[in-house]
């Protein structure tokens, strides 16, 4: 069964901390793994998109990993800012319809 | 220049009632999708049309008919509304069809059925 877990569930930061979420999936046959963050009462944005041969990709001060054999990914956050705060999932996709987990809730604070 | 709009924001009804959300996109892509968001927060998808054919059904009753009058339209109906309905409900666009290609989302349409 196509499944994603995601952890912590929640995290608390300090502004300018760093940060790793952590995403386990299991969807055969895969082929990209998504970031996404989402605002409270708005709709995802895409943070990264990486295929099963890449290995980390950087937007900013996010830096996502992907470990195609162990099926896992993880998202890193760099300097955190209050503006971070927000949900994150983590889709893989195959030739089946995006399958989301319920995502790790990040609050940052001053 | 919002890319992918959603009407209305928020929709509060009576059980029973039926009830239509509107979805554009001015992207120029050929997919939409329909997801439900529940209250645990799962994002699952409803409906995918491509070029204004439906190209994913999950399992969605019956009640719920999707319509894509143009590729940059997929709005979706709902008859006869019942309580478990109540969530948000976003659209999505992608550029192709396919799983590979990044979904642009849409702000939400957030269902309460009294």
């Amino acid at each position: 069964k196509n499944q994603v877990e995601q952890s912590p569930q929640s995290l608390i930061i300090l502004e300018g901390k760093n940060c790793t979420l952590q995403c386990n999936y299991t969807v055969s046959p895969f082929s990209n793994l998504r970031w996404y963050k989402q605002d409270t009462g708005r709709g995802p944005v895409s943070l990264t998109i990486m295929t099963f041969s890449e290995n980390t990709k950087s937007n900013g001060r996010y830096t996502a990993t992907l470990d195609a054999d162990t099926k896992q990914s993880s998202l890193h956050i760099t300097a955190s800012q209050l503006s971070d705060s927000a949900s994150y999932i983590c889709p893989p996709g195959g030739n089946t319809p995006l399958v989301f987990g319920k995502g790790t809730r990040l609050s940052v604070i001053a | 220049d919002t890319a992918v709009s959603q009407t209305p924001k928020y929709l509060v009804t009576q059980m029973g009632n039926d009830k239509s959300i509107k979805c554009e996109q001015n992207l120029g892509h050929d997919t939409m999708y329909w997801y439900k968001q529940d209250s645990k927060k799962f994002l699952k998808i409803m409906f995918s049309y491509n070029n204004k054919e439906l190209i994913i059904n999950e399992t969605v009753p019956n009640r719920f008919s999707p319509k894509s009058p143009d590729k940059a339209h997929l709005n979706l109906h709902i008859n006869s509304l019942e309580l478990g309905d109540s969530a948000v409900y976003f659209c999505a666009s992608s550029p192709y069809q396919g799983h590979q290609e990044t979904q642009y989302f849409g702000p939400g349409t957030r269902l309460l059925v009294l």
